[in-house]
């Protein structure tokens, strides 16, 4: 158990919905990640979150939206869903910075939530 | 430009039998990590190891070692006395420093089979 808690771990919508998935981050990292694993996309970074702000931005498309909370949880927020937006996606959670501003050197990845839009 | 590479899509290994998984990168920042990952057909991603660039010995942990050789820029994976459980895909992450977001970036993936 990495103890990056996502939930729900699967969700089927219909196009044009909306969602949200939810990741608590283990206790006492600050740092919260969203990833998207797609067949086509593979693995790729969506969104950084530390202490509440917003931190980088990657690949992550308008019509998809993220915060963080005081208690640090994360929701993902993915709006008029498409069928390309089917994926598996991931929350990860760290410390927040590493040493002398180098990488972190822990990266645990929660379960996932599998999206599926029909 | 492609920052993480895995030539080897899938591979076939005997059990007991180790297995490299090769693994290249391509940064201009003097800091950074690598990673490998591991994610079975469940679908969650489970932390094998890591490497600092500034680490001067290879890490190893366990059935995992990693064969670090910065100035080839490679992070090959090496799983000894492979079991059937090691069946998944792997994958290897590099992460630059605070300034970069500190994101990983992933590679695209080799899929292993331990065959019995």
């Amino acid at each position: 158990d990495s103890g990056v808690t996502q939930t729900p771990k699967h969700l089927i919508t219909a196009t044009g919905q909306r969602v949200t998935l939810r990741c608590s981050p283990r206790s006492g990292d600050l740092s919260v990640y969203w990833y998207q694993q797609s067949l086509d996309q593979g693995l790729q970074f969506l969104i950084h979150y530390y202490n509440g702000e917003e931190r980088a931005k990657g690949n992550i498309l308008e019509r998809f939206s993220a915060q963080q909370f005081p208690d640090l949880h994360s929701e993902l927020n993915l709006s008029s869903l498409e069928l390309g937006d089917s994926a598996l996606y991931f929350c990860a959670s760290s410390e927040g910075t590493g040493a002398g501003g180098g990488p972190v050197t822990e990266a645990f990845f929660g379960q996932g939530t599998r999206l599926t839009v029909v | 430009a492609q920052k993480i590479t895995q030539t080897q899509p899938g591979m076939f290994v005997q059990e007991k039998e180790a297995v490299t998984l090769d693994c290249t990168y391509d940064t201009s920042d003097p800091s950074y990590g690598l990673f490998w990952y591991k994610q079975p057909s469940s679908g969650e991603m489970i932390f094998l190891i890591y490497q600092g660039s500034y680490d001067q010995q290879n890490a190893t942990e366990g059935r995992y070692s990693l064969n670090f050789q910065k100035a080839r820029k490679s992070a090959n994976l090496v799983i000894s006395a492979s079991q059937l459980g090691d069946s998944a895909m792997y994958f290897c992450a590099m992460r630059e420093g605070w300034a970069a977001g500190n994101k990983l970036t992933f590679g695209g993936g080799t899929r292993v089979l331990v065959k019995p």
